[in-house]
């Protein structure tokens, strides 16, 4: 498996634009996560999925932000419109409820920039 | 409220022992992780302890006690590549992670 593939990997955009970043999770896993990651804040929870249903989304800053995971394969996190204070690195993750001891896996982020 | 206390930053030196300590408080209790992210990388899954006592897996031990809730991971025989942020999270009945704030381990030559 080709593990958690995120897309883009890096996007720098204008305050006020639209931001969309896509995650593609590990075949079989049936819980999706998106968290934020920043110096000040660490690692924030942002929204999870179970079997593509939005399960909790207290995390999301404001409406500003929206996901979501219209398959099995495929979720976006979505920022309209951006502001400065969203640059943060963004990382989807999946795993399997049925296999605890095999964790998180991460993707490889995406470095959001808004200038 | 939920929380988890680990170490900001632990520095030792290259092949030497470190132990990275984590306390929580957790309303709902269903395992502990460690999970290992180098600068500019994604967090990686180390291990996980569900019941009380020590899994090891090559040079990482991990331990658990749930009745003082308290975990730690052990790093043997370090090398420059452990430079990196461990951190713990604990699994709640939700099904999600609870997480630490990290601890930046710092190898010396």
């Amino acid at each position: 498996d080709a593990g958690v593939i995120q897309s883009p990997r890096h996007e720098v955009t204008e305050m006020g634009q639209e931001v969309t970043l896509r995650c593609k999770p590990i075949s079989g896993h049936d819980y999706l996560f998106w968290y934020r990651q920043t110096m000040m804040r660490g690692l924030e929870l942002l929204i999870y999925f179970n079997n593509n249903v939005p399960i909790d989304d207290s995390g999301m800053p404001e409406d500003r932000f929206s996901a979501k995971m219209p398959n099995a394969s495929f979720s976006t996190l979505k920022i309209q419109p951006s502001e400065p204070r969203d640059s943060a690195v963004y990382f989807c993750a999946s795993s399997s409820r049925g296999h605890p001891l095999l964790g998180y896996t991460f993707g490889s982020g995406t470095r959001l920039t808004v200038v | 409220g939920q929380s988890l206390e680990q170490p900001s930053e632990v520095t030792a030196v290259e092949g030497a022992i470190v132990q990275i300590n984590c306390t929580y408080q957790t309303s709902g209790f269903y395992g502990l992780s460690w999970y290992q992210q180098h600068d500019g990388g994604a967090p990686t899954f180390l291990s996980y302890n569900g019941l009380d006592g020590l899994e090891e897996t090559g040079r990482f031990s991990s331990f658990l006690s749930r009745s003082d809730s308290y975990g730690y991971l052990l790093l043997q025989e370090l090398q420059m590549k452990d430079s990196a942020s461990y951190f713990c999270a604990v699994r709640d009945s939700n099904y999600q992670l609870i997480w630490g704030a990290g601890t930046k381990l710092i190898i010396k030559p």
